[in-house]
């Protein structure tokens, strides 16, 4: 029973370069959210999305960012042109349809963005 | 004991004995709480959850209190274990908020001494 699957695990870019991350979630599961965490604090909230449509894109920040969910394949969270505040550590978390507030989350081992 | 200093408050508690990690929410219209493990290298492992109507929950080893009035949850690891080391988050979420996104504490790492 595969759980989320996020690639690549390590990412390494230099300034102004894009990242791209992956993440495939839980069989079963359409929703996924993107959270961010820097070393030694909590996760922060990012972006929610099921198939093909974003739900809530409130902790995205305004320039450089984006994600999508298309209706084949994986969520895909894509910076461009990465700045050194950028390198943190990237988590998705995915839940099975209409159950995301009573149903937990269910987390990949992350991605680690490194900006040179 | 705890300690909080600039890096995560840290609970050192001998192996055998009981743990108890608290945490302060901050949204009194949260409804749902959940606790999550995170080792080293890896993502928040689910632990345990909470909904609003309970006051307390169990599982195997680990209890959730929940006390609405001050806003604190609590997580209680009984016989603690030097596999229970790791970073431990709390998370809330307000489902009438219309997004499932949740809002996660600071964390406090747990040291399990020998």
């Amino acid at each position: 029973n595969a759980g989320v699957m996020q690639n690549p695990r390590h990412l390494v870019r230099r300034r102004g370069q894009e990242a791209r991350l992956r993440c495939s979630p839980m069989k079963g599961h359409s929703h996924v959210y993107w959270y961010r965490q820097l070393p030694e604090e909590g996760l922060k909230f990012m972006v929610y999305l099921q198939k093909e449509n974003i739900i809530d894109e409130s902790g995205m920040p305004k320039e450089r960012f984006s994600a999508e969910f298309p209706k084949e394949g994986p969520s895909i969270l894509r910076i461009q042109q990465v700045v050194r505040g950028d390198s943190a550590a990237y988590f998705c978390a995915s839940s099975p349809q209409g159950q995301g507030a009573i149903q937990p989350q269910h987390f990949g081992d992350g991605t680690r963005l490194s900006i040179l | 004991g705890e300690s909080v200093g600039l890096h995560l408050p840290t609970l050192s508690v001998q192996e055998g004995d009981n743990s108890i990690i608290n945490c302060a929410y901050s949204n009194s219209a949260s409804d749902y709480f959940i606790w999550y493990k995170q080792e080293s290298g890896k993502g928040p492992q689910f632990i345990i959850d909470i909904r609003s109507n309970m006051d307390k929950r169990q599982g195997q080893r680990v209890t959730v209190l929940l006390n609405k009035t001050v806003k604190h949850l609590s997580l209680q690891i009984a016989a603690t274990q030097p596999g229970d080391s790791a970073v431990y988050f709390c998370a809330e979420n307000n489902r009438d908020s219309g997004t499932y996104k949740y809002i996660f504490g600071t964390g406090t790492r747990l040291k399990v001494l020998a």
